[in-house]
């Protein structure tokens, strides 16, 4: 089936600068790209999705850009803040396909 | 108010019990799943169901049974063949396979122990 890869697996970052975690994939079909984040204890909720046919899509600090020739989407995170410290999926979607997640990255915001 | 709803959000079983975990949504979803999820890991998949009345085994389907009787619904059982059962039990449910490209929307979970 498809393979998501995500990187890194773990991030450290001070207070105020920026995070950024990307994820490849290898099957083509996909065309829904999302991310969720998930606090300690609790369920993944979606952050900021992208589809296909755009490239780039902005949410306040919160960015995603996807490359489908290269076949690699990142998460972009701008003036991080420490409730930002969570542990951050990506996933694929299409049509015909389940949804296929990433295993993580464990980002922590240092004061 | 719509969502999904695991229950219970603890739960505690002896060894050689079968217990079962509740999924329901009220999202008019198709696709829902389970995901099992040990400490400082990922989600890796137990089952998943497309449709009423049928269901696929994920990565890591063997201890565990699954029903999809309602659309609404899909239990868990954790069975006795579980070997290491200690996990939080996350269910998600989404519009459906042939339109995986909307959110997935996920339960609150349920920490299951191993007594």
């Amino acid at each position: 089936g498809e393979n998501v890869e995500q990187h890194p697996s773990t991030l450290s970052v001070q207070e105020g600068d920026s995070a950024v975690i990307k994820c490849t994939y290898s099957d083509s079909a996909s065309n829904y790209f999302p991310w969720y984040k998930q606090e300690l204890g609790k369920r993944p909720q979606l952050i900021i999705d992208i589809r296909s046919n755009v490239g780039e899509k902005k949410d306040q600090r919160i960015a995603v850009t996807l490359n489908k020739t290269a076949k690699h989407f990142s998460l972009h995170i701008t003036e991080t803040q420490p409730e930002d410290s969570a542990v951050y999926f990506c996933a694929l979607g299409g049509y015909g396909q389940n949804f296929v997640f990433g295993p993580g990255t464990r980002l922590s915001v240092l004061p | 108010d719509g969502g999904i709803t695991q229950s219970p959000k603890y739960l505690f079983r002896k060894e050689g019990q079968n217990v079962t975990l509740s999924c329901e949504q009220n999202l008019n979803h198709d696709a829902m799943y389970w995901y099992r999820q040990d400490p400082g890991q990922g989600l890796r998949l137990i089952y998943y169901s497309q449709i009423v009345n049928d269901f696929q085994k994920g990565d890591i389907a063997e201890g565990y049974s699954v029903s999809r009787e309602k659309k609404e619904s899909f239990p868990l059982t954790v069975t006795s063949a579980q070997k290491n059962p200690t996990a939080f039990y996350l269910c998600a449910s989404s519009m459906g396979v042939l339109d995986s490209t909307g959110e997935a929307f996920f339960g609150q979970g349920t920490r299951l122990t191993v007594v």
